[in-house]
């Protein structure tokens, strides 16, 4: 069965430092994985996903995020983080070896970035 | 409308009491998913309809829980006799195919509260 795992609650970063929000996954195929966030009283938003390819996918608001097979992580970066960024974000996966596989959802990582 | 709608956005409801949540899926989009979040938690996954696929209700807490997908678009989520541990956002998402590759747009969910 797969599932995705997000170790940290809570990550706190100083405005214009460097963030990382960690992720990883089981899968039994190869995984397709996606990055949300969720502002506050705001439904989610898609940010970035990895099918295939680079292993550094870029994505929306100046995200970033790598894919390392031999890890299973799909950590989410941003190199200069803005208090704007501030929300709960999700990773998510689904396993290849099924067409029809559902989207599983990890608990979430708030992200507080202080002025 | 251009993204997925939810609708009631809020619902308070007697326990024991029936509630039926909508969801509109954006045009042409051929899977639609139900999750569950309960107070700033992660998504918990109800339900899946891939195409013209048998669902995937794997994620239904209870048979108190059902839902439908009448003709391929709008979807229902049907709670019978309503408990005060149902009380959660519920989530609807869709996506453009079923296959792995595409990620998914959610609505802005349902605030659901059991009193």
């Amino acid at each position: 069965a797969q599932s995705v795992a997000q170790p940290e609650d809570q990550v706190n970063v100083a405005e214009g430092n460097p963030l990382t929000v960690k992720c990883t996954y089981s899968v039994s195929g190869n995984p397709y994985l996606f990055w949300y966030v969720q502002y506050p009283n705001r439904g989610l938003q898609f940010l970035l996903k990895y099918i295939t390819g680079d292993n550094l996918v870029k994505g929306s608001y100046g995200f970033e995020a790598e894919f390392n097979k031999s890890q299973t992580s799909f950590h989410l970066k941003k190199p200069s983080a803005l208090v704007s960024d501030s929300a709960l974000y999700f990773c998510a996966v689904r396993d290849g070896a099924s067409s029809a596989s559902k989207i599983i959802f990890g608990s979430g990582t708030r992200l507080s970035i202080r002025p | 409308g251009a993204g997925v709608s939810q609708s009631p956005s809020n619902k308070v409801t007697e326990k024991g009491k029936d509630v039926e949540l909508r969801c509109d899926p954006i045009s042409g989009h051929t899977a639609l998913y139900w999750y569950r979040q309960s107070l700033g938690q992660g998504l918990e996954f109800l339900i899946y309809f891939q195409g013209n696929s048998a669902p995937d209700k794997s994620g239904l807490p209870s048979d108190r829980f059902s839902a439908e997908r009448t003709g391929g678009s709008v979807s229902t989520l049907t709670i019978q006799r309503t408990q005060q541990e149902d009380s959660a956002v519920y989530l609807c998402a869709s996506s453009l195919r079923w296959t792995g590759n595409t990620e998914a747009f959610f609505g802005q969910g349902t605030r659901l509260t059991v009193v």
